[in-house]
């Protein structure tokens, strides 16, 4: 595609739901990123995949945070018993090639709310 | 771990004027420093990137300066419009070479 895509847009549920945010990166990219964005706060990393394994964890919160790629092309986070505090806009970027100087585009992201 | 620091938070300037946002980083292993723009509910888009093997990168208006020793790095977007404003964040790669280490951001207000 164009850009990134990532669905949904917004999404609001109660806590201790399970939720499962999706990330489509820019076709040909290889290495993918989910970053959280709280409000007024910069981005904090969360996870790096090269193709279909992630070689950088070191950025999910919990264990209730887990993501996966397949066919090294889409990616999904899962928050498993969502709290308060997962509240934020969850960012997907992608790059051509994975490890540093690259430059990473990003997705407009989802937008989620734990009521 | 690699830290970014960013500063100003806020940046007000009248249109025309020049504006300046300082950041500094602490591995000095890092060789990418990228700039984002973000507007408000927008994605971050980035607006000019610097390696480690260069130590100024211009694009129109929009400047950056690196300063390898001294672990600092600087926008500079001259001749500031409205459309402008926005929150501008920089970034430097993380020990790993994995993801991007972002500053706070800085709000920058230009005013006509």
């Amino acid at each position: 595609g164009a850009g990134v895509s990532q669905s949904p847009s917004n999404k609001v549920t109660e806590k201790g739901k399970d939720v499962e945010l999706r990330c489509d990166p820019i076709s040909g990219h290889t290495a993918l990123y989910w970053y959280r964005q709280s409000l007024g706060q910069g981005l904090e990393f969360l996870i790096y995949f090269q193709g279909n394994s992630a070689p950088d964890k070191s950025g999910l919160p919990s264990d209730r945070f887990s993501a996966e790629r397949t066919g090294g092309s889409v990616s999904t986070l899962t928050i498993q018993r969502t709290q308060q505090e997962d509240s934020a806009v969850y960012l997907c970027a992608s790059s051509s090639q994975g490890g540093n100087n690259q430059p990473q585009h990003f997705g407009d992201g989802t937008r989620l709310s734990i009521l | 771990g690699e830290n970014v620091e960013q500063h100003p938070s806020t940046l007000s300037v009248q249109e025309g004027d020049s504006a300046v946002i300082k950041c500094t980083y602490s591995d000095s292993a890092s060789n990418y420093f990228p700039w984002y723009k973000q507007e408000l509910g927008k994605r971050p888009q980035l607006i000019i990137d610097i390696r480690s093997n260069v130590g100024e990168k211009k694009d129109q208006r929009i400047a950056v300066t690196l300063n390898k020793t001294a672990k600092h790095f600087s926008l500079h977007i001259t001749e500031t419009q409205p459309e402008d404003s926005a929150v501008y964040f920089c970034a430097a790669v993380n020990q790993a070479g994995t993801a991007l280490i972002f500053g706070k951001g800085t709000t920058l207000s230009v005013s006509s």
